[in-house]
């Protein structure tokens, strides 16, 4: 069973904090990495993608992949309690399919 | 900013009846997908779709299950005889084809509700 692993949390921050987010793959062969942000009752939505080793920045978030670890990680500078949903790992191990984690829970209290 | 469309937003069916599930991919997209979330669980891959066929499909994607693409626009799909276990939420997704060809854009979804 190839596995998508996440803290489900809740991963409690204060407003303004770093908020690290962290995943791990079970399939050595993956070459694509994706979070999504979800809002309860809501869908997946893009932050960001990531297909090399090293560190991927847009705005107040980075992606960051190591390939040798199997380890994928979303940090989330300046939280804002707008920024409080759950946040799904999500790899293509082939083809297009992705394999989601279960997602963590972030909360950023004012 | 286009964006990915479904129909109904909520669909209630009886057991054993059939439904059909509706999205509107992004216009300049090649590939289509659907995913499904049961309540509290993660987001699953049910199949995806390219140049008019399946090219790919889970463990769940199975003969009860059909997707079709009737039009220029729009996505269908199809499940032939609905069980209480598939009830849940069905999201369609969409992605370019190349360049940024493996990023996935989700609709706001379809609530199944199987009684």
């Amino acid at each position: 069973q190839k596995e998508v692993e996440q803290n489900s949390g809740p991963l409690s921050v204060p407003e303004g904090a770093i908020a690290s987010l962290n995943c791990t793959y079970s399939d050595r062969g993956s070459q694509s990495f994706f979070w999504y942000r979800q809002y309860s009752g809501k869908s997946p939505e893009l932050i960001m993608s990531i297909y090399s080793n090293g560190d991927k920045e847009d705005g107040r978030f980075t992606a960051q992949l190591n390939k040798a670890s199997q380890y994928v990680s979303l940090l989330i500078r300046d939280s804002q309690p707008s920024d409080s949903a759950t946040y799904l790992c999500a790899v293509i191990i082939s083809g297009y399919a992705l394999n989601f984690g279960k997602g963590t829970s972030l909360l950023v209290t004012p | 900013e286009p964006e990915v469309t479904q129909t109904p937003s909520h669909q209630v069916t009886q057991m054993g009846q059939e439904v059909i599930l509706r999205c509107v991919p992004i216009s300049n997209h090649l590939y289509f997908y659907w995913y499904r979330q049961i309540l509290g669980q993660k987001v699953e891959f049910l199949v995806s779709f390219y140049n008019n066929e399946i090219s790919e499909k889970s463990e769940i994607f199975d003969d009860q299950f059909s997707v079709e693409r009737p039009d220029g626009s729009n996505f269908t799909l199809k499940i032939r005889s609905t069980k209480l276990e598939d009830s849940a939420m069905y999201f369609c997704a969409s992605s370019e084809g190349q360049g940024n060809s493996y990023e996935q854009y989700f609709g706001p979804g379809t609530r199944l509700t199987v009684t």
